[in-house]
């Protein structure tokens, strides 16, 4: 089955630079890759996926980018902010059910 | 659009009692439905996976008898969590998948089971 591997466990950065969290996943058939935010507490809410078939994506100050190849993925968050603060979960999928499977995830600490 | 309620969001139970945990589309029908558990710190680990009107599938090591989900409708679906231990405490969420945009799951906001 898929697995996926996330790092670093944990990342902090001063307010207004950019954050950076790689994945790398086993499954070549892998075809759908979300990125999630999960405050203390909270559900997990999707901040960007990108599919297979693109390379690059980007949302104002979130960006994901892709290499197939090199089966990773990775997350840009720029002119980082506080309430950027959480735990962020790379997942994965080449199940016809879309079952997910999550990275380890990445506390992000955004210090004024 | 694409919200997902789950009910109770917290319960506190004694040892060997049973404890069902709700999970609703409120505004999509959700072809499919997961089940995760997540421990303090960790990921999200998935329990089972819950399509309408068939049974579900559990992830290995998922106990199926002691985690019983039942998917009555397009819009609901519902874990026991039977004869509940103290190691059963965990943040339970669920997640629906709709029609439209196949791939996102959208999460409900979890239930917190405590079993003393």
């Amino acid at each position: 089955g898929e697995n996926v591997e996330q790092h670093p466990s944990t990342l902090s950065v001063q307010e207004g630079d950019s954050a950076v969290i790689k994945c790398t996943y086993s499954d070549s058939a892998s075809n759908y890759f979300p990125w999630y935010k999960q405050e203390l507490g909270k559900r997990p809410q999707l901040i960007i996926d990108i599919r297979s078939n693109v390379g690059e994506k980007k949302d104002q100050r979130i960006a994901v980018t892709l290499n197939k190849t090199a089966k990773h993925f990775s997350l840009h968050i720029t002119e980082t902010q506080p309430e950027d603060s959480a735990v962020y979960f790379c997942a994965a999928t080449s199940d016809s059910w879309g079952k997910l499977q999550f990275g380890a995830g990445t506390q992000v600490v955004v210090t004024p | 659009g694409a919200v997902v309620s789950q009910h109770p969001s917290w319960v506190i139970c004694k040892s060997g009692t049973s404890v069902k945990i709700e999970c609703r589309s409120l505004d999509f029908q959700a072809t499919t439905m997961f089940w995760y558990r997540q421990f303090p710190k960790q990921s999200l680990m998935l329990m089972a996976t819950s399509n309408e009107g068939s049974k579900a599938t559990y992830e290995q090591g998922v106990e199926k008898d002691k985690f019983l989900i039942n998917h009555a409708s397009l819009t609901l679906s519902t874990l026991t969590v039977t004869s509940a231990h103290p190691e059963d405490s965990s943040f339970y969420i669920c997640s629906a998948r709709g029609w439209f945009r196949t791939d996102t799951q959208y999460f409900g906001p979890g239930t917190r089971l405590t079993v003393l």
